[in-house]
């Protein structure tokens, strides 16, 4: 079974740009969830999305958002890009909702915003 | 609230010494309790988990046990080999609330040197 992919691995943005990041699961898996990785706040939840509803959310501004396609695929999207949006974003995919179950992870996005 | 209370570090350690990383964690309801493991590079990896009081997670030579009585769910390894060089992370999920949403640590780094 192939594993979650994100793409594009690396991206480079400036300040006030936007930015889409795709996650595919595995196939199968219908839970996808994001969390964001910096070296100052460690990883942090973002938001999780299982039959194309959003389920649960983090605790970030609302340039933040995402969706999920009826293929289970997602996509998450920052608007008007800041700085302290520089970080490796991690999708994760999960069989089932219920906390308890082993999440998957895709290698990430290393984003830098200038 | 639900957060995990991990070792600081970084740890290093000869090959063949014993590890131990400790973890703490309060939540909200009944959690279930992961180590994931990060290498360079890569996305997270699950290493073990334990979804019950007293269960104890193992894989790989590491083990961990979940004790409900000191809200711990330390990491242990008998003997490190260099290729177990990473940073490791002590996660959990609340069961009760339906979502998969992990509440890390703020990660060890573990080196080994030969």
């Amino acid at each position: 079974k192939a594993g979650v992919t994100q793409t594009p691995r690396y991206l480079i943005k400036t300040r006030g740009q936007q930015v889409t990041l795709s996650c595919s699961p595995i196939s199968g898996h219908r839970s996808v969830s994001w969390y964001q990785q910096t070296p100052g706040q460690g990883l942090q939840f973002l938001f999780e999305y299982f039959s194309e509803t959003q389920r649960n959310k983090g605790n970030f501004p609302g340039r933040f958002s995402g969706r999920q396609f009826s293929n289970s695929r997602s996509e998450m999207n920052v608007s008007t890009l800041e700085l302290g949006d520089s970080a490796l974003y991690l999708c994760a995919s999960s069989a089932r909702l219920a906390g308890g179950h082993e999440q998957f992870f895709g290698p990430g996005t290393r984003l830098t915003v200038l | 609230g639900n957060s995990v209370t991990q070792m600081e570090g970084p740890v290093t350690l000869s090959e063949e010494a014993f590890l131990t990383i400790n973890c703490t964690y309060t939540a909200t309801g009944y959690p279930s309790l992961f180590w994931y493991v990060q290498y360079p590079g890569e996305g997270l990896q699950l290493l073990l988990k334990a979804t019950k009081a007293d269960d104890k997670g193992s894989n790989k030579g590491f083990e961990a046990t979940y004790r409900k009585e000191t809200t711990s769910f330390h990491l242990e390894k008998g003997s490190v080999q260099v290729s177990d060089s990473a940073v490791y992370f002590c996660a959990l999920s609340v069961t009760e609330t339906g979502a998969n949403n992990l509440f890390f640590g703020t990660g060890t780094r573990l080196t080994v040197i030969p």
